[in-house]
């Protein structure tokens, strides 16, 4: 079958770095977002990977192993407006978005 | 870049009626669109995917006939909720996946809150 894993809740203090991670398991893989998604609103996308490596987009970054059927996204210099979920989801051999269950960060002050 | 627009943002209703939802692509045409419904604390279930002049295609679980899915054109699609009762209410979220772009990215819309009393 297929399946996303990821940490169900992760807390953080302000100004400092987080990582969340994500396991992923699907028929054929064609990508991995991660997305944001605040309380009572729609994800908002954050990152595209395809290819193995790091890719990085100004406070965050997110990693692809595809031979570990694992990725990360790295948030740094947080802020209290980065509490919120954040959901991982593989592209599978059908083009079809395989979503984790979330992720929700919890920044400290 | 790529905007979807829902309709409407909330909505109230009795149990028994019928709720329609829109979701529309703005700026773009969308090859295919995708429901989705979101309970409290829990992440986003697909309920159905709809291509353009096609019948949808129902995730397992999901009732067609409750839930009817109309994509009749490339910049919109519809969900009717049939005969909701209260265990529909949750929040409702159409994406949209561009005929263009360089991947498979979809483009949410903000999202239906649906309260059956």
């Amino acid at each position: 079958g297929q399946n996303i894993d990821q940490p169900t809740e992760m807390t953080a203090t302000e100004g400092a770095i987080v990582q969340i991670n994500c396991t992923y398991q699907t028929s054929g893989f064609n990508g991995l977002f991660w997305y944001q998604q605040h309380a009572g609103e729609a994800p908002t996308f954050l990152s595209y990977n395809v290819l193995d490596g790091l890719e990085e987009k100004g406070r965050f970054s997110s990693f692809l192993s595809r031979s570990k059927g694992y990725s990360y996204l790295l948030l740094k210099e947080l802020q209290m407006k980065d509490s919120a979920s954040y959901l991982c989801a593989a592209v599978d051999s059908n083009y079809q978005l395989i979503w984790g269950a979330g992720t929700k960060l919890i920044i400290k002050p | 870049g790529a905007v979807v627009s829902q309709h409407p943002s909330w909505v109230i209703c009795k149990s028994g009626t019928s709720v329609k939802i829109e979701c529309r692509s703005l700026d773009f045409q969308a090859t295919t669109m995708f429901w989705y419904r979101q309970f409290p604390k829990q992440s986003l279930m697909l309920m159905a995917t709809s291509n353009e002049g096609s019948k949808a295609t129902y995730e397992q679980g999901v009732e067609k006939d409750k839930f009817l899915i109309n994509h009749a054109s490339l910049t919109l699609s519809t969900l009717t909720v049939t005969s909701a009762h209260p265990e529909d209410s949750s929040f409702y979220i159409c994406s949209a996946r561009s005929l263009a772009g360089d991947y498979n990215e979809q483009f949410f819309g903000p999202g239906t809150r649906l309260t059956v009393l």
